[in-house]
């Protein structure tokens, strides 16, 4: 069956940096585009970042834009997301899923992983 | 502040029926497909609906969606106490090309 494990985050001070993985299992990872979604305690979802099953093109939310970096290593079965300079509004557990449509229009996320919280405090 | 806008709160009676709106523009609803998830408190979002209308296996045909310009909706009927849950609407911008959300909705069956 398909598991997303996710696991990097902890408490990090504003402006320093973080690494998050997504390690994935139970479908053939290289053939999927993936996401990042965000949800702040206490709040909505918020989506972050996406790449297409081979790296050739990635988008990122333009609140985190020019801060996170999505990337992937399929011969690893591995999604990233590369943090820096932490601000405290990004506080958030943070969920990896698979595209489960077929073009970008047809976004909808069948599978979730149990998520990583992130803590931006001083 | 959500791309997609959603009713904070919803709620009805154990066996009666909710419908919770989700309303954006040309850019995202009103030209890609609406999917919806059910949270449960303290776990990850689960699909309901895809394409608008379609339920992934499992899913109760209580559960069902729809769409029309720029909205969508989820209906769901014979509520149980067990519906109590957050719900998301989502789809993607192609303005932004990005995911967008709604802000959630929770449902409380009273």
């Amino acid at each position: 069956q398909v598991q997303l494990v996710e696991s990097g985050g902890g408490v990090v001070q504003p402006g320093r940096s973080l690494r998050l993985s997504c390690a994935a299992s139970g479908f053939t990872f290289s053939s999927y585009s993936m996401h990042w979604v965000r949800q702040t305690p206490g709040k909505g979802l918020q989506w972050v970042a996406v790449i297409t099953h081979d790296a050739s093109y990635k988008n990122e939310a333009d609140s985190v834009k020019g801060r996170f970096t999505i990337s992937r290593d399929n011969s690893r079965n591995t999604l990233y997301l590369q943090m820096n300079s932490l601000r405290a509004e990004d506080t958030a557990v943070y969920f990896c899923a698979p595209h489960s449509g077929g073009r970008f229009e047809e976004f909808h996320l069948d599978y979730w992983g149990q998520g990583t919280l992130v803590t931006v405090s001083s | 502040q959500s791309v997609l806008t959603q009713p904070p709160s919803v709620s009805a009676a154990p066996g009666q029926k909710v419908t919770i709106s989700c309303s954006g523009s040309s850019s995202n609803i009103g030209n890609n497909y609406v999917s919806w998830y059910q949270q449960l408190p303290g776990t990850a979002p689960k699909v309901l609906i895809y394409d608008n209308n379609k339920r992934p296996s499992g899913i109760p045909d209580r559960f069902s969606g729809s769409k029309s310009g720029t909205s969508a909706t989820l209906g769901i009927t014979g509520l149980q106490t067990g519906d109590e849950a957050d719900y998301y609407c989502g789809t993607w911008d192609s303005s932004l090309s990005a995911g967008v959300f709604g802000g959630g909705t929770k449902l409380t069956v009273l």
